[in-house]
């Protein structure tokens, strides 16, 4: 699996975007950008993922380059509540098997008032 | 609808003392795992499981056993319970197919004098 890269921590005031960015240099071709979040104290949450296209829901934004060595993932307007530490992970998806995710240090996200 | 429960919330052993952590989950999902977390780590899979009967390690089995004897259910165990086993469990279980989304249970906090 692709090694990650990230921050170990940002600041982001609240009501603005939240950018978090991700390295992944030596991502395969068949492999997936996940991420997820965990607010302290508290089990991980999946937030997005995505292959190679932007993707979008309720939560976030996921950006990937076009050469997909790197991904942003975006908060649009951050809440307090969004105070947490945010996991990018990079691993290959199989329709059959566990396909574990490996969860590095993450960014440590602080939302100010 | 609980989604994945963890039993119990805090335990303080002594070493050498056994005891077993439960994990249910009333989600129908095939794959369940096992993390724990230290203090400014992220998490690292302990042991996890394809389906009912069926149990695998992950990155940090040692000192640890599972079973999965119903598929609602992940029990993890240790036998002799040691000082370095002090972290937070937490449980995921996913369903099968391409969705990698795990979800994931509360923590159990276990502190080992």
């Amino acid at each position: 699996d692709a090694k990650t890269t990230q921050p170990p921590s940002m600041d982001c005031a609240e009501g603005r975007a939240a950018n978090l960015p991700c390295n992944h240099s030596t991502i395969s071709g068949n492999e997936y950008v996940y991420w997820y979040r965990q607010i302290h104290s508290q089990g991980p949450q999946y937030i997005i993922h995505g292959l190679k296209n932007n993707e979008t829901n309720e939560m976030a934004s996921l950006i990937i380059t076009e050469d997909r060595k790197s991904s942003t993932l975006i908060l649009p307007h951050a809440t307090l509540r969004d105070t947490a530490v945010y996991y990018c992970i990079v691993r290959a998806v199989h329709q059959t098997g566990a396909n574990n995710l490996f969860f590095g240090t993450g960014t440590r996200l602080t939302v100010i008032p | 609808n609980a989604g994945v429960t963890q039993t119990p919330k805090f335990r303080v052993l002594k070493t050498g003392q056994s005891m077993t952590l439960l994990c249910a989950q009333d989600m129908n999902h095939e794959y369940m795992y096992w993390y724990r977390q230290d203090p400014g780590m992220g998490l690292r899979l302990i042991h996890y499981s394809v389906g009912e009967g069926t149990t695998a390690k992950g990155e940090v089995p040692d000192g640890y056993n599972v079973s999965r004897l119903k598929k609602q259910n992940f029990l993890l165990g240790l036998e002799s319970a040691a000082p370095s086993q002090t972290s937070v469990y937490f449980c995921a279980s996913k369903a099968s197919g391409w969705n990698n989304e795990q979800f994931f249970g509360p923590g159990t906090r276990l502190t080992v004098l």
